[in-house]
């Protein structure tokens, strides 16, 4: 299995509160990916990174920031949690030529409720 | 953008039917994935496919680029096979990342 590992794994945290999701991979993969999984919309991307530093928007990125000054690390940031926000995110790394012609590899998901 | 369609949304079978799962999308691709995803949540790469017929194990996955069209068969099916199965392609539009289908749940039934 590939090497990725999402933390936290469950968070509850309260409206306005910000919260910051870590992914961390032992790959050495170039590009990294926020999705969020919600009933009825499935698997939506909300940002990702080409590089160390290189990162851009999906298709729902309002509201969410993401920072990445490592190769191994790609964090999600709320900045203000709101109960739209509640989901299950996953993160996801693949190796070269653009998210669409490698596989993709996933972590295990960090389930997040937002009261 | 790119949109996904799966169907059947639903399907429940008894154990040893052949399955099959459809995915048509909307924009031609450069490669489609098939992943599935466990009741427990995870999510594994089944397979990416850019043209033709791939095989692993009990399931294989065809493309038709020119229709637009995928299937996802499964062959002997077994209540281990059940899960969500999920079609998903390049998003398109100038963003990177996957556009996925809302998923197909499959039940085998011993």
């Amino acid at each position: 299995d590939a090497g990725i590992t999402q933390s936290p794994r469950h968070k509850v945290t309260e409206t306005g509160t910000p919260v910051t999701l870590r992914c961390h991979q032992t790959e050495n993969h170039r590009y990294m990916y926020w999705y969020r999984q919600d009933p009825g919309h499935g698997l939506r991307l909300i940002h990702y990174s080409y590089g160390v530093k290189d990162t851009d928007k999906g298709e729902v990125s309002d509201g969410y920031s993401v920072s990445r000054s490592k190769t191994e690390d790609f964090l999600l940031t709320l900045e203000s949690a709101t109960s739209s926000q509640t989901s299950v995110y996953f993160c996801a790394i693949s190796d070269g030529g653009g998210g669409g012609i490698q596989p993709q590899h996933f972590g295990d998901g960090t389930r997040l409720s937002i009261l | 953008k790119n949109e996904v369609e799966q169907s059947p949304q639903n399907l429940t079978a008894q154990e040893g039917e052949f399955i099959t799962i459809n995915c048509s999308y909307s924009v031609g691709i450069s490669a489609l994935h098939w992943l599935q995803q466990h009741p427990g949540g995870g999510i594994v790469s089944l397979f990416m496919l850019s043209s033709g017929k791939k095989k692993h194990g009990r399931l294989i996955a065809t493309i038709n680029i020119q229709e637009k069209h995928s299937s996802l068969h499964i062959t002997a099916s077994h209540p281990r096979d059940s899960a969500v199965y999920i079609c998903a392609v390049r998003g398109g539009g100038g963003a990177d990342g996957l556009t996925f289908g809302k998923g197909t749940h499959l039940i085998i039934q011993p």
